[in-house]
Parts: C-alpha cells; sequence; structure tokens
C-alpha cells in the first residue's frame, strides 16, 4: 500500500510552460514536504507546508488538508528545473512517507 | 555548518562482505535517519533514531545495523552485504517536525 501516490510519473514541458505536480495521501499528517532531486542524487527540500499555499520564487506549494491533497507548481519553467519532485508526509510517530517521485524534464 | 555529511559516495561490495556507511550532521538534530531508494519506489526507512542512544526500526531494516552514541553520528551497518541491498542509501536528519536535511547519498553495488 502507498501512504502517498504522486502524478503524473514522467512530465515533459517546453522551457516557459506552467508546471504542475500532485500529490494525494492517507495518514494524518502534521507536515507535508515537497523535496527535489537533481541528476548526481542529492535531495533538498523545497516547502514544508501544513495549510494553506507557500511560494518562493517560481514555485508554489499548496495543501488541502480536507481533501489529502498537494499541487507543486512551477511558473515559467526552466531547463535548470529538470529534476526528480518527491512529495513527502509526516505522519504519526514523526515518520516520513515519501512518494516516488516525478521526474520532470524542461526542453529548451 | 557542513549540515549532512555522508561517506561513502560510491562502494562495491562483495556478497558475504561488511561495511559501515558513515552519517554525522553538525545541527544538533534530534531525528536522524538511513532511507534506501530503489527505482520505482519512494524511499524507504531502514532505522531511524530519536535521540543519543535510542534507535527503532523502520520499514526494512532486515541485514542492517544501526547505533547512535552521540546526537552527530548515526552509522549504518551492513552486516553480511547481499546483491538485494544494491541501492541508493541516503541519511537524513530534522529537527522535531521540521525540514529534513538529506547527505548526499552513498550509491552502493553488491556483486
Amino acid at each position: 500500500k502507498n501512504e502517498v501516490e504522486q502524478s503524473p510519473q514522467n512530465l515533459t514541458a517546453q522551457e516557459g510552460e506552467f508546471i504542475t505536480i500532485n500529490c494525494s495521501y492517507s495518514v494524518g499528517i502534521s507536515a507535508l514536504h515537497w523535496l527535489q532531486q537533481h541528476p548526481g542524487g542529492g535531495i533538498v527540500s523545497l516547502f514544508m507546508l501544513s495549510s494553506g499555499k507557500k511560494k518562493h520564487g517560481r514555485l508554489i506549494a499548496t495543501i488541502n488538508i480536507q481533501e489529502k491533497h498537494s499541487s507543486l507548481h512551477i511558473t515559467a519553467s526552466h531547463p535548470r528545473d529538470s529534476a526528480v519532485y518527491i512529495c513527502a508526509v509526516r505522519g504519526p510517530g514523526n515518520q516520513f512517507y515519501f512518494g516516488t517521485g516525478t521526474s520532470l524534464t524542461v526542453i529548451p | 555548518n557542513a549540515g549532512v555529511t555522508q561517506t561513502p559516495k560510491f562502494q562495491v561490495l562483495k556478497t558475504g562482505q561488511s561495511m559501515t556507511l558513515q552519517c554525522a550532521q553538525d545541527m544538533n538534530h534530534e531525528y536522524m535517519s538511513w532511507y534506501r531508494q530503489d527505482p520505482g519506489m519512494g524511499l524507504r526507512l531502514i532505522h531511524y533514531s530519536v535521540g543519543a542512544g535510542i534507535t527503532d526500526q523502520g520499514e526494512v531494516p532486515n541485514g542492517y545495523n544501526v547505533s547512535r552514541s552521540t546526537t552527530e553520528d548515526f552509522p549504518l551497518r551492513l552486516l553480511s552485504a547481499a546483491p538485494s541491498q544494491t541501492s541508493v542509501y541516503f541519511c537524513a536528519s530534522s529537527y522535531g517536525g521540521e525540514r529534513p536535511f538529506f547527505g548526499q547519498g552513498t550509491r552502493l553495488t553488491v556483486v
């Protein structure tokens, strides 16, 4: 069973396009995280959300606690945004549950 | 402030060999954890620790051992490597429920 489901699994976009990645979860959570993993493997945290919406540059993350759903949006996408984006939730006992990731490729 | 330092970056082992993956953080985080990442699967929790002297098993603990003698260090030991342990391993740390910080990862191949 997957506590965290992401869609799409793979996404190819033209530079400048608006991108949305979705995340649904089935466990009660204290927070939801969006992570970015670049080729070469390092993982960095982009956002931590417990309600509402957060914005950082061209990235926007939203969460709907009632619907157990979050979205990550990238406006004016750029080739340097190419990476794997991972949704993670912090559930009972402070344990993390991870989605399988969305592989994004932005073509110039 | 180096964050989370994980070594080595790459390792090849023969079946049956043992090794230790090192993880150290300098942020005074009480929560540390080890994950493995396999193609088509999300990060899976191997072991975790909520403080020095306290460790617990995650989703896939078999074949791995951990200890937490200090707040800073959380090594992962492979007792007798098997090909099924070929994976990319990540160490992570966090303070309470705050954002996690990840090491750079270790790509392990067991032949």
